[in-house]
């Protein structure tokens, strides 16, 4: 089964800071990977997925992340951070067709951008 | 706005209750996703159906149900409801995930208090 790990729980950064969050998956096969943001109070928004090709992808509000198939890993990063990116990130892998490929998410990373 | 809708938004009720969550997809999604997301758990995926029919399960309880209707809105029933069961419970669609990819848009979620 997949998993997925991420881990930084909290990170408390100043603004225009640079942000790595970092994320890895077990799993064998083909994957379709994916960054969510949840904002306080709100539903989770697709920041940026990966299915294939450009290893390096590039998101909404200036995120990218980079999907290292070597490593397992599928970090998120943004070169300066904004007060408005507090929020709550989730890293996800999709499941297998057993699972009707349902997202497996991490544990998620509080971000807390101070002024 | 994800398109993805869910009412009520929250819901306080009693131990040992039933409650009932809506939720409608995207125009022209065909598969709907039920998540929960709790502090101790983190998100994890419930159940799946795709165009009225069931497809996979998750971490889904025997006291949980869920359907999907000709409309393609689905509902998640919950019964004999425990102090646990207190969580947001999240509705995701998507096309198809057999299509080979399988981006997911969330709904705003309903909040569960069990009390």
């Amino acid at each position: 089964a997949q998993s997925v790990s991420q881990h930084n729980h909290h990170v408390i950064l100043s603004e225009a800071a640079s942000l790595e969050l970092g994320c890895n998956y077990s799993y064998g096969g083909t994957v379709n990977l994916f960054w969510y943001v949840q904002y306080p109070g709100q539903h989770l928004q697709l920041l940026l997925k990966y299915f294939s090709g450009d290893p390096l992808v590039k998101g909404i509000k200036g995120f990218e992340a980079e999907f290292i198939k070597s490593k397992f890993s599928f970090n998120l990063r943004k070169p300066s951070v904004q007060w408005s990116d507090t929020a709550e990130y989730f890293c996800a892998v999709n499941g297998e067709a057993n699972s009707g490929y349902a997202l497996n998410f991490g544990k998620g990373t509080s971000l807390l951008v101070t002024p | 706005d994800s398109g993805v809708t869910q009412t009520p938004k929250h819901l306080i009720t009693a131990t040992g209750q039933r409650v009932t969550l809506r939720c409608s997809p995207r125009s022209g999604d065909l598969s709907v996703y039920w998540y929960q997301q709790s502090l101790d758990q983190g998100l994890q995926f419930l159940i799946q159906y795709y165009n009225g029919e069931e497809r996979a399960k998750g971490n889904i309880l025997e006291r949980f149900s869920a359907q999907q209707f000709p409309d393609l809105h689905s509902e998640l029933n919950l019964s004999s409801l425990e102090l646990g069961d207190s969580a947001l419970y999240f509705c995701a669609s998507s096309v198809d995930p057999l299509a080979g990819v399988n981006e997911q848009y969330f709904g705003p979620g309903t909040r569960l208090t069990v009390t």
